[in-house]
């Protein structure tokens, strides 16, 4: 079975940090990996994806995530946080090549951005 | 930009009642699915539907819960006799299989009372 485990459920930075935000998956072979971001009161938006392809991914809004699987970790992060990354961000993984498959979440992570 | 939508937004039911959420998702996808989030919890899979099918289902989907894709464009899952722990977000999601990702609506929340 897969797993995935978000270090911290909340996180604050100051606006123009760096946001780190942890995860890490279990999984028999490599997963896919997603990053998902939910705005108040909004559905979930996907960030970025790694499907075995580069293992550096860029995302929107300046998110960028690495995959590496000597260490099980798929962390996001963006250089310069900006007030309107304030929100909350999930990590997911699905079991590889196969279409239509489930998505397990992490327990997310919610960010507070300071002036 | 084609978006999926759920209606209603927030429903509150008396214990027992039955419910039934609504989706519609993108227009060409092939795969959907049902998640929830409990307050405070991790977002949890319910089920997937794929072919006029259910393709999988958790452990949480029993006899309660059921889904259906009546007409080709709507996607509902329906809470047979609703209990006080259904008190949930529920989010449903579709996708083409081939990209992996699933693009999700922005959720019902039921409250049971």
């Amino acid at each position: 079975a897969q797993s995935v485990t978000q270090l911290g459920s909340h996180v604050s930075v100051s606006e123009g940090a760096l946001v780190l935000l942890r995860c890490n998956y279990s999984s028999s072979v490599p997963p896919y990996l997603f990053w998902y971001v939910q705005y108040p009161n909004q559905g979930l938006q996907l960030l970025l994806k790694y499907t075995s392809a580069a293992t550096l991914v860029k995302g929107i809004n300046g998110f960028e995530a690495e995959f590496k699987k000597s260490e099980t970790s798929f962390h996001l992060t963006k250089p310069s946080a900006h007030m309107s990354d304030a929100a909350e961000y999930f990590c997911a993984v699905s079991p590889p090549k196969a279409a239509g498959n489930k998505l397990t979440f992490g327990g997310g992570t919610r960010v507070l951005v300071k002036p | 930009e084609p978006e999926v939508t759920q209606t209603p937004s927030h429903q509150v039911t008396q214990m027992g009642q039955e419910v039934i959420l609504r989706c519609v998702p993108i227009s060409n996808h092939l795969y959907f699915y049902w998640y929830r989030q409990i307050l405070g919890q991790k977002v949890e899979f319910l089920v997937s539907f794929y072919n006029n099918e259910i393709s999988e289902k958790s452990e949480i989907f029993d006899d309660q819960f059921s889904v259906e894709r009546p007409d080709g464009s709507n996607f509902t899952l329906k809470i047979r006799s609703t209990k006080l722990e259904d008190s949930a977000m529920y989010f449903c999601a579709g996708g083409w299989g081939s990209s992996y990702e699933q693009y999700f609506g922005p959720g019902t929340r039921l409250t049971v009372t």
